[in-house]
């Protein structure tokens, strides 16, 4: 079945540095693509999002990239600070289906 | 903003009770879901409602039902809990397409005895 995959359970890096999260699809037939941030005790918040005509969205110190021929994306965080500190999820969808299909999170620690 | 809220952030029940989980959404969104999340599982599709009074069953509807009286108000019930639905409970909703962006709640914790 389709699914979605986080390559790291768990990220460090030291504050200021930028972040790379990736996660990998394995349905080609993806074309839309999200990531949440979930900080602990909460709901997952939506950072953003990219559909599968777009190669590259970028956000507010956020930057995510898509790779439709290795079935790939990143999410990119600028400058990474302590409040960046969560566990990020990515999720894909395709055509018309409701269903979104999520990875299983990357937890990012943000070192001093 | 979008707001979703619901009702409880805690809660403890025992064997056997029914359960009821509500979820609001404060911006006239026409889909809404309910998920549980579960460690090294991620976040799995129990029901979702694309118009009052209409439900379809997510991945995992065994133990649960539905209810869409209004459109700003999806419950989550659980007839009779079990352990094993002691989980995170999340609730989301979405605009119109059900390939909108969905805005999540801050989710129930629930723990069953």
């Amino acid at each position: 079945g389709e699914s979605v995959g986080l390559h790291l359970p768990t990220l460090s890096v030291q504050e200021g540095d930028n972040s790379i999260i990736n996660c990998a699809y394995s349905n080609s037939a993806s074309d839309y693509f999200i990531w949440y941030k979930q900080e602990s005790g909460k709901g997952p918040q939506f950072i953003i999002d990219i559909r599968s005509n777009m190669d590259k969205r970028q956000g507010q110190r956020v930057t995510v990239l898509l790779n439709k021929t290795v079935k790939h994306l990143s999410l990119q965080i600028a400058a990474t600070q302590p409040g960046d500190s969560a566990v990020y999820f990515c999720a894909a969808a395709w055509g018309s289906s409701y269903k979104l299909i999520f990875g299983s999170g990357t937890r990012l620690l943000v070192r001093p | 903003d979008v707001k979703v809220t619901q009702s409880s952030r805690y809660l403890v029940k025992r064997t056997g009770e029914k359960v009821f989980l509500e979820c609001v959404q404060d911006m006239d969104h026409e889909n809404m879901f309910w998920y549980r999340q579960d460690p090294g599982l991620g976040l799995r599709l129990i029901y979702f409602s694309y118009d009052v009074k209409m439900k379809e069953k997510g991945d995992i509807p065994e133990g649960y039902s539905v209810s869409r009286e209004k459109k700003e108000r999806f419950s989550l019930i659980l007839e009779s809990a079990s352990t094993n639905q002691t989980s995170m409970y999340l609730c989301a909703s979405s605009l119109r397409s059900l390939t909108d962006t969905q805005y999540f709640g801050p989710g129930t914790r629930l723990t069953v005895l």
